[in-house]
């Protein structure tokens, strides 16, 4: 079946440190690959996508290379904020016309000033 | 004007009742979805309804009932509740039904059993 594993957290960084969240899936196929973002209180929004092999996503500083030799996504930002405190979720959706969005864990982001 | 609304945003309740939490989204969407959110943050698909027909039904007691009277509005209703139901349930909603699209979730019901 489809999975997706996030290495275990949570991560604290201090403000302006270098950022890396590991993904690895396991799907059929060729996978659309996805990271959404939760703040503290709210629901989950899209941060970054990409849809095929080598594609980079890319949204507020944060990106993402869709590595297939690997089958992995990870999430890289090279200066954090304390405003980026917030857990990532790493989530893949495989082909197909009914598909679902499959989730990892999640992980726990805490930067401190 | 917020895209997907759930209510409501808490419920406290006791074993045994039976709640419901209502979802709209104002964004013409066609698919909809509920995710439940247990304490450690892992999130996992109950139902999702394309244009008021049912295409994922997940593993899920039948105590929790899914309605979708149009497409722009889906709801769960939840019987005889348990512990363990207790958790954040998320609504979201997509222009595909392939689970290839942007999801936009609402902001969360949080369900606390007693």
């Amino acid at each position: 079946g489809n999975s997706v594993t996030q290495m275990e957290g949570p991560v604290t960084l201090s403000e302006e440190a270098f950022l890396t969240i590991n993904c690895t899936y396991t799907a059929t196929g060729y996978p659309s690959l996805f990271w959404y973002v939760q703040y503290p209180g709210e629901g989950l929004q899209l941060l970054l996508k990409a849809t095929k092999a080598d594609d980079k996503g890319s949204n507020k500083g944060f990106e993402a290379t869709y590595r297939k030799e690997t089958t992995s996504f990870h999430l890289e930002k090279g200066s954090v904020q304390v405003s980026d405190s917030a857990v990532y979720f790493c989530a893949l959706s495989p082909t197909g016309a009914n598909s679902k969005l499959t989730f990892g864990k999640g992980i726990t982001l805490s930067v401190r000033p | 004007d917020t895209a997907v609304s759930q209510t409501p945003k808490y419920l406290v309740t006791q074993m045994g009742n039976d709640k419901s939490i209502k979802c709209e989204q104002n964004l013409g969407h066609d698919t909809m979805y509920w995710y439940k959110q247990d304490s450690k943050k892992f999130l996992k698909i109950m139902f999702s309804y394309n244009n008021k027909e049912l295409i994922i039904n997940e593993t899920v007691p039948n105590r929790f009932s899914p309605k979708s009277p149009d497409k722009a509005h889906l709801n769960l209703h939840i019987n005889s509740l348990e512990l363990g139901d207790s958790a954040v349930y998320f609504c979201a909603s997509s222009q595909e039904r392939s689970g290839r699209g942007e999801l936009f979730f609402g902001e969360g019901s949080r369900l606390t059993v007693l």
